[in-house]
């Protein structure tokens, strides 16, 4: 079935440093690719998807690109912030109509950023 | 809009209690879900419904019943709690269609003992 690995946190970063989460993910297909973001005592939200081999995503700094020969979608910001402190989820949706909504998410990363 | 409400935000049970996690949108969404969130491995989903009267089972659904009888409210059942159910438990809500966004409750953190 389909699956989603992303790297292991907890990711300690200084303000204003580069941030990477590695994303590799397993699908028959063209699976639709998501980032969600938790932040502390809340629900998830969206941050960005791509739905189409090489498609950027972006929001709030954040950026990702799908790349189908890597199967990779990693998520990048390069100046981060002390609110950008969360957890962030890669996720993915099969392409078929009954897939559309079953999201399959990766074990989430934990990004701490220290003034 | 209030969005995706969740009641109640925290909850102990014994076990074998019995529950009902309570869930409500009122962005008029035709699909609605549930997962469950535990360390280490991310979200799973437990049901799914595309419409009122219309509910499907999702990766891990032992234990839990669902229902839909109106579109805006999904509640989520325990019958028999068990150790293994304590989890934080979100409900989502997505218009139907390809590619739509996930709106998320705040969640329902839940303690069987």
């Amino acid at each position: 079935g389909d699956s989603v690995t992303q790297m292991e946190g907890p990711v300690t970063l200084s303000e204003e440093a580069f941030l990477t989460i590695n994303c590799t993910y397993t699908a028959t297909g063209y699976p639709s690719l998501f980032w969600y973001v938790q932040y502390p005592g809340e629900g998830l939200q969206l941050l960005l998807k791509a739905t189409k081999a090489d498609d950027k995503g972006s929001n709030k700094g954040f950026e990702a690109t799908y790349r189908k020969e890597t199967t990779s979608f990693h998520l990048e910001k390069g100046s981060v912030q002390v609110s950008d402190s969360a957890v962030y989820f890669c996720a993915l949706t099969g392409p078929t109509t009954d897939s559309w909504g079953k999201l399959q998410f990766g074990a989430g990363t934990q990004v701490v950023v220290t003034p | 809009n209030a969005g995706v409400t969740q009641t109640p935000k925290f909850q102990v049970l014994k076990t074998g209690q019995s529950m009902t996690l309570q869930c409500a949108q009122d962005m008029n969404h035709e699909y609605m879900s549930w997962y469950r969130q535990d360390p280490g491995m991310g979200l799973r989903l437990i049901h799914y419904s595309v419409g009122a009267g219309i509910t499907d089972q999702g990766e891990v659904p032992n234990g839990y019943n669902v229902s839909r009888s109106t579109t805006e409210d999904f509640p989520l059942r325990l019958l028999s709690a068990a150790p293994s159910q304590t989890s934080v438990y979100f409900c989502a809500s997505r218009p139907l269609g390809q590619n739509n966004e996930q709106f998320f409750g705040p969640g329902t953190r839940l303690t069987v003992l």
